[in-house]
């Protein structure tokens, strides 16, 4: 069955930069791109962007271009979100999802929990 | 960017009561909505899309519709597993915006 296993929960510094991981299995990884989605405390969902695993072509949100890197391994079927220059208001869940180029985020992963901290 | 907005934010109601929740976006979405549920601690959870089209094993008590600018999410009968918050999300443009939520609650 289709399933994206994230990486643990984090606790980083400010200034820091923080890598997750989102591991696919139970489907070809190059049929779906892959979404960050960023879902601060008892907030609601913000998209970050998504990766391409077949191509690598990336679309970011303008919000988030200058803070998240968006990369894929193919020979293992995982995609990895890079966050840079951390603060308080990046401490949040971390979602990945997978889709068709212009279908709904039909697969979710678990989340990663992201906490900034000195 | 197109904002969604979703009513009420929260909502209490009963056990085999008829639910609405409502999601409004800035600009026409052509059809483009999702609905996504979200129990505590949980990851979020595809429920229809394209405005009116159930995924994969969700039961037929919840529906879709609207057109435009204005959709909503109807549970037909509430049962206790839909404790939950639910979610709109538009896909007819870029970046893709979610909408605040409906918590709902069991009266």
């Amino acid at each position: 069955q289709v399933k994206l296993l994230q990486s643990g929960a984090a606790l980083v510094k400010p200034g820091d930069s923080v890598k997750m991981s989102c591991k696919a299995s139970g489907y070809t990884f190059t049929d779906y791109i892959i979404h960050w989605v960023k879902q601060s405390h008892g907030k609601s969902l913000e998209w970050i962007g998504y990766i391409n695993p077949y191509s690598g072509g990336t679309n970011y949100n303008e919000k988030f271009k200058s803070k998240a890197t968006l990369t894929v391994d193919k020979s293992s079927s995982t995609a990895y979100m890079e966050f840079s220059r951390l603060t308080s208001e990046d401490s949040a869940i971390y979602y990945c999802a997978r889709s068709r180029y212009y279908s709904p985020f039909d697969y979710w992963g678990q989340g990663v929990m992201v906490t900034v901290s000195s | 960017d197109i904002q969604m907005t979703q009513s009420p934010s929260f909502l209490s109601a009963s056990v085999g009561e008829r639910v609405t929740l409502s999601c409004r976006a800035s600009q026409n979405i052509n059809k483009y909505l999702d609905w996504y549920q979200q129990k505590l601690g949980e990851a979020p959870k595809l429920l229809i899309y394209n405005t009116n089209n159930l995924h994969t094993g969700i039961p037929s008590r919840f529906s879709g519709s609207g057109s435009g600018t204005d959709y909503t999410l109807t549970i037909s009968s509430l049962q206790p597993e839909d404790v939950a918050t639910y979610f709109c999300l538009q896909r007819n443009s870029w970046p893709r915006t979610f909408g605040a939520g409906t918590k709902l609650e069991l009266k």
